[in-house]
């Protein structure tokens, strides 16, 4: 497709379980970056992928947490003994541009629900 | 962390109205993003400035950046109900780093 494809759009989970969500960015986009956005909040980051290394994870809040992008294109982003306050959309984005903070390109999200 | 925060974070117009938003940020930048996302969507990129304009335009919109002041406006100028949405800038993160981080936005409802 054109855009950033992202999989699944909804996922509903109990507590504790393992989940997996994935995004499948532009073509040729080497930068890739995961967000997490909580209701009435903006966009909070989690981690930036250049090619297939995690450039930088600062915003992994706990390792429960981890992503990776192996081959350098799709990422898949792992959260293991999820909780309820994990509840939220995880929006993937990537863009063409490193270094010099370009435009992104999002996808529509990944909306999480940990009961 | 977040380095922007928008202001006011909610708007309420009538079709044909401007609307101004406004961006404060912390630390030096070397440019600024403003980005539209509609309810249950993903964000959509409008319009990117550099450290070293102070106007940008892009059809109905116009961006400004004050350095001096660390502050940007999005003025939305002959606001339609399509508008409705909310808008979010985005600054680098800072300390060498680019990523861009956002604020809480601004949610702007455009009434027909």
């Amino acid at each position: 497709g054109a855009g950033v494809s992202q999989t699944p759009s909804n996922k509903v989970t109990e507590k504790g379980k393992y989940v997996e969500l994935r995004c499948d960015p532009i073509s040729g986009h080497t930068a890739l970056y995961w967000y997490r956005q909580s209701l009435g909040q903006g966009p909070e980051f989690l981690i930036y992928f250049q090619g297939t290394g995690a450039a930088d994870d600062s915003g992994l809040p706990n390792d429960r947490f981890f992503a990776v992008r192996p081959e350098g294109s799709v990422s898949t982003l792992k959260i293991q003994r999820t909780e309820r306050g994990d509840s939220a959309v995880y929006l993937c984005a990537s863009s063409s541009l490193t270094g010099v903070g370009g435009e992104l390109f999002f996808g529509e999200g990944s909306r999480l629900t940990v009961l | 962390s977040q380095q922007g925060e928008e202001d006011p974070q909610a708007l309420s117009i009538q079709e044909g109205e401007n609307a101004t938003m406004n961006c404060s940020y912390k630390t030096s930048i070397n440019n600024l993003q403003w980005y539209r996302q509609n309810s249950g969507r993903g964000l959509v990129h409008l319009i990117l400035i550099r450290s070293n304009e102070r106007e940008k335009h892009s059809g109905r919109l116009r961006v400004t950046l004050d350095t001096s002041k660390k502050s940007s406006s999005l003025l939305i100028t002959a606001s339609r109900a399509a508008d409705t949405a909310s808008y979010f800038c985005a600054t680098p993160l800072g300390g060498g780093s680019y990523i861009p981080t956002f604020g809480r936005g601004t949610s702007l409802i455009v009434h027909p």
